[in-house]
């Protein structure tokens, strides 16, 4: 069965630092995907990156990097020069092509930057 | 502009009462999704549907229905058999995945805040 787990409730990170947030899953499907999501306070959804499993570089969009380490099945996001507005919930998720085409969510990560 | 819209953003609830979210998107996306989000807590799935007139449901279905009559909505009701309907209501659109590449992301409305009184 697809699972995702997010084992940190809640981070704490000094402004301009780096951090990192931890994602693993579980899927028996060979071809899957794994996105990342911020919800800010105001509820709405943000895409921010995504990795394939077939893809043989890790990820990157600007200050946000995937670290995927397929064979322990993990996808931790890695936000470098962490800025105040970062402080939200993150999301990790997965979607694999067992044609069922639903996304998966884990159970979130609040960060909270602070000055 | 291209999207999901979803109205109300927020909605008031008797208790007993059948109460319908809408859910519109304009992104020509085959896959349409709704998401039930507790405080502190992740997504999770309610209903999602892949074409006209077909949905599946998901892990929380029991007290919603759908209905997709059209590819541009897909609207949720909130049943009186719901015991607990106090959360907060995501709707998402995708494309279905190419090449068997689940690489597409999601998209998502702005929600809709469910209260019973």
């Amino acid at each position: 069965a697809q699972k995702i787990t997010q084992t940190q409730p809640g981070m704490f990170v000094q402004e301009k630092e780096a951090v990192t947030l931890d994602c693993t899953y579980d899927t028996s499907d060979p071809s899957y995907g794994l996105f990342w999501y911020k919800q800010p306070s105001s509820g709405e959804m943000i895409f921010l990156i995504y990795q394939g499993s077939y893809d043989q570089q890790n990820a990157t969009e600007g200050r946000y990097s995937l670290n995927f380490q397929k064979a322990r099945k993990s996808a931790n996001l890695v936000i470098s020069a962490s800025q105040l507005g970062d402080s939200a919930m993150y999301f990790c998720a997965m979607r694999d092509a067992s044609g069922t085409y639903k996304y998966i969510f884990g159970t979130g990560t609040r960060l909270k930057v602070l000055a | 502009d291209g999207g999901i819209t979803q109205s109300p953003k927020y909605l008031f609830r008797k208790e007993g009462q059948n109460v319908t979210l809408s859910c519109e998107q304009n992104l020509n996306h085959d896959a349409m999704y709704w998401y039930r989000q507790d405080p502190g807590q992740g997504l999770r799935l309610i209903y999602y549907s892949q074409i006209v007139n077909d949905f599946q449901k998901g892990d929380i279905a029991e007290g919603y229905s759908v209905s997709r009559e059209k590819k541009e909505s897909f609207p949720l009701t909130v049943t009186s058999a719901q015991k607990n309907p106090t959360a907060f209501y995501l709707c998402a659109s995708s494309t279905i995945m190419s090449g068997r590449r689940p690489n597409t992301e999601a998209f998502f409305g702005q929600g809709t805040r469910l209260t019973v009184v």
